[in-house]
C-alpha cells in the first residue's frame, strides 16, 4: 500500500507484483519528462523518458504513461524485484529549460 | 558505474575551512550542473554551466563558488559554510538544453561541523 509520511511518500509492494508510481507535474508547458531512480548513497539514475508528443513509452520492465490533460505521469514496474527498492523521482522540462524534480516516492519491495 | 566522477565521496569540514568539490565527465557533454540534496528531498539546482560559462545561479550564497576550468571539469569551492549546508552535493552533465536527460555522479556527502 501507499502511505504519505512527513516528507516522502512510500509505496510498499510484494516481490513479483507490479508497481505503479505516480507524479503530478505543475507546468502545462512541460514537454519532456524523465523518471530517475536513486538508491541509497548514489546519485539519480536515468530510467526512462517521454516527450509530450507521446502518451506511452516502454522499456525493459518499465512503462511510462503521460496524461497531459490532467498533468499526470506514472511509472509502472513489472514483476518488481528487491533491486528496485529505491527513491523514484519524476522530472519535467519545458523547451530545453532545466529539469524540475518532483518530491519523490520511496519504493519498498517486500519479500 | 556512473560516467560522472565526483571527489571526494565524503567530506567533513569546519565552518572556517576552505575546501573544493570536484566533478569530471568524459562524455563530451557541454552542460554541467551542481545540485544540492537534503535528506528525503529532491535535488535542488544550484548552478548551470553551458559551454564552460556560468548560465544559471539559483540565488546561491557566495560561500559557494563554482568554477568550470574546461569542458570536462567542474569544481565547487566552499568557504565559511554553515551547518545547514550539510547535504549531498550532486554533479550532473548533459548535452545542451538537457537533451536526453542528465547523467549524475554519485555525489559528495558534505558535513559541516
Amino acid at each position: 500500500g501507499e502511505s504519505v509520511g512527513l516528507h516522502l511518500p512510500t509505496l510498499s509492494v510484494q516481490e513479483g507484483d507490479n508497481s505503479i508510481i505516480n507524479c503530478a507535474y505543475s507546468n502545462s508547458a512541460s514537454d519532456y519528462f524523465i523518471w530517475y531512480k536513486q538508491e541509497s548513497g548514489k546519485g539519480p539514475q536515468f530510467i526512462i523518458d517521454i516527450r509530450s508528443n507521446m502518451d506511452k513509452r516502454q522499456g525493459q520492465r518499465v512503462t511510462v504513461l503521460l496524461n497531459k490533460t490532467v498533468k499526470h505521469l506514472s511509472l509502472q514496474i513489472a514483476a518488481t524485484q528487491p533491486g528496485d527498492s529505491a527513491v523514484y523521482f519524476c522530472a519535467e522540462s519545458s523547451h530545453g529549460q532545466n529539469f524540475v524534480f518532483g518530491p519523490g516516492t520511496r519504493l519498498s519491495v517486500l519479500p | 558505474d556512473t560516467e560522472v566522477t565526483q571527489t571526494p565521496k565524503h567530506l567533513v569540514m569546519g565552518m572556517t575551512n576552505k575546501k573544493s568539490l570536484k566533478c569530471e565527465q568524459h562524455m563530451g557533454h557541454r552542460a554541467m550542473y551542481w545540485y544540492k540534496q537534503k535528506a528525503k528531498k529532491p535535488p535542488e539546482l544550484m548552478f548551470v554551466y553551458s559551454y564552460e560559462k556560468l548560465s544559471i545561479n539559483e540565488s546561491v550564497p557566495s560561500r559557494f563558488s563554482p568554477e568550470c576550468p574546461n569542458s570536462s571539469l567542474l569544481n565547487l569551492h566552499l568557504h565559511a559554510l554553515q551547518p545547514e549546508d550539510s547535504a549531498l552535493y550532486l554533479c550532473a552533465s548533459s548535452h545542451p538544453e538537457g537533451a536526453d536527460g542528465y547523467t549524475f555522479g554519485s555525489g559528495t556527502r558534505l558535513t559541516v561541523v
